[in-house]
């Protein structure tokens, strides 16, 4: 079955720490995002990439970095530089930006 | 004023009833219009997606764009409480090389037994 799976489902981070979040697709998407989700604010863009080595900044990169090494694959690193990384992270791609975007299932980081 | 506006709710119906969930937008350039349902602790799901104005039905769901208006609608028929959700509205300017996807926040429904 074609999907987006992101890993881990749960990810607890000590202050000071580097994680990475994995997010891969096996759906032939060139086009693939970066959101973070929180309580009362929706959907926002942390990084987006439309092509293997290319990636864009969203509305919140600030304390995130990405890379796209692979079309099938887009990590996201929140770094120590991230003030407020507690949140439910989403991954989604598309065929091409704009087009629907498939979700994958979250990773929920809180930091400790 | 915001790009797309949704009414966060929440919003509490009865098993059966017809549910309507709206977004407005003020962008004219949009021409492409997802609704995304979003359980608790899960990623959004697709639910309907449409071009430009008129009205796409898939059983018990109806999705409505009013360009003139830049309003944009989903209407849940017979709704179950298999359909307690957020409910999120998008739209992009160009489905094809150009603009992200620009969402709404999310209307959280709840139907009660």
């Amino acid at each position: 079955d074609g999907g987006i799976t992101q890993s881990p489902k749960y990810l607890f981070r000590k202050e000071g720490q580097n994680v990475t979040l994995s997010c891969e697709q096996n759906l032939n998407h060139d086009a693939m995002y970066w959101y973070r989700q929180d309580p009362g604010q929706g959907l926002r863009l942390i990084y987006y990439s439309q092509i293997v080595n290319d990636f864009q900044k969203g509305d919140i990169a600030e304390g995130y970095s990405v890379s796209r090494e692979k079309k099938e694959s887009f990590p996201l690193t929140v770094t120590s530089a991230q003030k407020n990384p507690t949140a439910f992270y989403l991954c989604a791609s598309s065929i091409r930006a704009g087009e629907g975007y498939t979700f994958g299932s979250g990773t929920r980081l809180t930091v400790v | 004023q915001k790009e797309v506006e949704q009414d966060p709710g929440p919003l509490s119906v009865p098993e059966g009833a017809i549910v309507s969930l709206n977004c407005t937008y003020s962008n004219s350039a949009f021409q492409y219009f997802m609704w995304y349902r979003q359980y608790s602790r899960k990623g959004p799901e697709l639910l309907m997606y449409t071009y430009s104005s008129g009205n796409k039905e898939d059983g018990r769901f109806t999705a409505q764009v009013d360009k003139s208006s830049k309003y944009i609608s989903l209407f849940i028929r017979d709704s179950q409480p298999s359909d307690s959700a957020t409910y999120l509205c998008a739209m992009s300017g160009h489905g094809g090389s150009q603009g992200n996807l620009i969402f709404g926040k999310g209307t959280k429904l709840s139907v009660k037994p």
